[in-house]
C-alpha cells in the first residue's frame, strides 16, 4: 500500500519563504508530484521529481530524497495568491497508480 | 490550451437515483483517472484506465459504482443507486504516462460537484 503524510496547515508571511514537507511509504516508487489547489478549483500541476535532488521552477522548487521517502516544496517570495492547498502525490511502478496525500493548507498573511 | 472536460459541472439528485458523470480527456493522453474529493477524505483514487483498459478500481464501492471508457474520447463514472454519502466533488484527470510528459503532470478537469439529498 501507500502512505503519504503532510502537515495539515501552515501559515507564512507575504514575501517570506515556506517549506512544505511530504513523507511517503510505498512499494515501487515511480515519481512524486506536487499540485496546487485553490478553494473551489481543480488541482493544477506544479512539479514532478523522480530522481533525487532539487528541481527549480521560478519561485517554486521541489526536492526529493528517495532513500528517505521525503520531499519538500519550497515557495519563495510568497504572495497572497499562494494561499491554497498543496497536494503531494506518489506514483507507483507497474501500472502508474497515483495516490494523493491529504494536502497542506497554506495561509499567506500580509 | 488543451483541457479535460467534465460534465455536468453540478448535479443535485435524490437518494436512489442513477448519476452518470462524463469526462473527455485531452487528445493523445493514454491514462485517465477518477478521483473523489471531500473535506474529510481529501482526494481519493476511485479508478483509472490506461489505453482505455481498466487497471485498478479498488477504490470504488463495487456494488454501486462503475467506471468505463467506451472510447478514447470518453470516460464515464456511474453511481446506481446514489446515496447521501456519495456527495463530493468528482475529478477526472488525464496524462501521457510514462515519458517526457511527466514534466507536465496530469491535467484535471473542473470537476462535477455531486449533491445527493
Amino acid at each position: 500500500g501507500q502512505n503519504i503524510d503532510q502537515p495539515t496547515e501552515m501559515t507564512a508571511t507575504e514575501g517570506a519563504i515556506v517549506q512544505i514537507n511530504c513523507t511517503y511509504q510505498t512499494s515501487g516508487f515511480n515519481g512524486l508530484f506536487w499540485y496546487q489547489q485553490h478553494a473551489g478549483e481543480a488541482p493544477t500541476f506544479l512539479s514532478y521529481n523522480v530522481l533525487d535532488g532539487l528541481e527549480e521552477k521560478g519561485r517554486f522548487s521541489s526536492f526529493l530524497s528517495r532513500s528517505k521517502g521525503y520531499s519538500y516544496l519550497l515557495l519563495k517570495e510568497l504572495q497572497m495568491k499562494d494561499s491554497a492547498s498543496y497536494l503531494c502525490a506518489v506514483r507507483r511502478t507497474g501500472g502508474f497508480k497515483t495516490i494523493f496525500g491529504a494536502g497542506t493548507r497554506l495561509f499567506v498573511k500580509a | 490550451d488543451a483541457r479535460v472536460t467534465q460534465t455536468p459541472r453540478d448535479k443535485v439528485t435524490e437518494m436512489g437515483q442513477e448519476v452518470t458523470m462524463r469526462c473527455q480527456p485531452i487528445l493523445g493522453h493514454n491514462t485517465v483517472f477518477w478521483y473523489r474529493q471531500t473535506m474529510m477524505q481529501g482526494l481519493e483514487l476511485l479508478a483509472y484506465f490506461r489505453n482505455r483498459a481498466p487497471l485498478d478500481d479498488s477504490g470504488m464501492p463495487k456494488d454501486r459504482f462503475s467506471a468505463e471508457m467506451p472510447d478514447a474520447t470518453l470516460a464515464t463514472l456511474k453511481i446506481q443507486p446514489s446515496e447521501p454519502r456519495d456527495s463530493a466533488v468528482y475529478f477526472c484527470a488525464s496524462g501521457l504516462v510514462p515519458g517526457i510528459q511527466d514534466n507536465y503532470g496530469y491535467t484535471f478537469g473542473s470537476g462535477t460537484r455531486l449533491t445527493v439529498v
